[in-house]
């Protein structure tokens, strides 16, 4: 089992919609997550970072955090044809070891939104 | 705006050469990383540093070496670049995670180094 899974896409949503990106982890220990957006051939930029379970907004961005679950998401609100790109779960901040820190990416879902 | 270089940006080569991709950051961040990426697939990790003298191998197998002597630079060598090497090559750096210290330990990404071994 992958550290990080995405649920798998490609996923493809009309202009105005919401774009719901699924994310589980394995390692409970895990303390911090993170989502990237990476256009094709460009780096991955942050879009959210999350610790605390519930929800945290900014803009038209959501991320939700269940460690129970060990689930995460991202909801984006009023798609726009601009958010087309590959989304990127990432979890860390490992307490302890070495991997403490260490940020482990998911395979990353590609959005597409269509005017 | 992050304060991470890579150089060079783009880089066609020929099998055999030794090759040497730069990074650097002025961030002060201890952490520093190296990923490999091909075009549509995932991020791979193939080395990191948690400071001066501290490399490790990251989770995917590379036959590449890393040196962290500055805090600031956190240099990536092929003695032998083959054509499996071509890849984009992508530097990050981060701070420790902290949150009541306000450190979100998010990776701060360069431009990538994009490899062609012909």
């Amino acid at each position: 089992q992958k550290e990080v899974e995405q649920n798998s896409g490609p996923l493809s949503v009309p202009e105005g919609a919401i774009a719901s990106l699924n994310c589980t982890y394995s390692d409970r220990g895990s303390q911090s997550f993170f989502w990237y957006r990476q256009y094709s051939g460009k780096s991955p930029e942050l879009i959210m970072f999350i610790y605390s379970n519930g929800d945290k907004e900014d803009g038209r961005f959501t991320a939700q955090l269940n460690k129970a679950s060990q689930y995460v998401s991202l909801l984006i609100r009023d798609s726009q044809p601009s958010d087309s790109a590959t989304y990127l779960c990432a979890g860390g901040g490992r307490a302890g070891g070495t991997s403490y820190g260490k940020l482990t990416f998911g395979q990353g879902t590609i959005l597409t939104v269509h005017p | 705006e992050a304060d991470i270089y890579q150089t060079p940006r783009y880089l066609v080569i020929g099998t055999g050469k030794k090759i040497t991709l730069e990074c650097s950051q002025t961030m002060g961040h201890d952490k520093m990383y190296w990923y490999q990426q091909d075009p549509g697939m995932e991020l791979h990790l193939i080395h990191y540093s948690y400071g001066v003298n501290s490399t490790e191998k990251g989770d995917l197998s590379s036959e590449s070496t890393v040196s962290r002597i500055r805090t600031e630079h956190f240099p990536l060598t092929l003695e032998s670049a083959r054509p499996s090497h071509t890849s984009q090559y992508l530097c990050a750096s981060s701070e420790y995670f902290s949150p009541r210290g306000g450190n979100t330990g998010e990776l701060f990404f360069g431009e990538g180094s994009r490899l062609t071994v012909l």
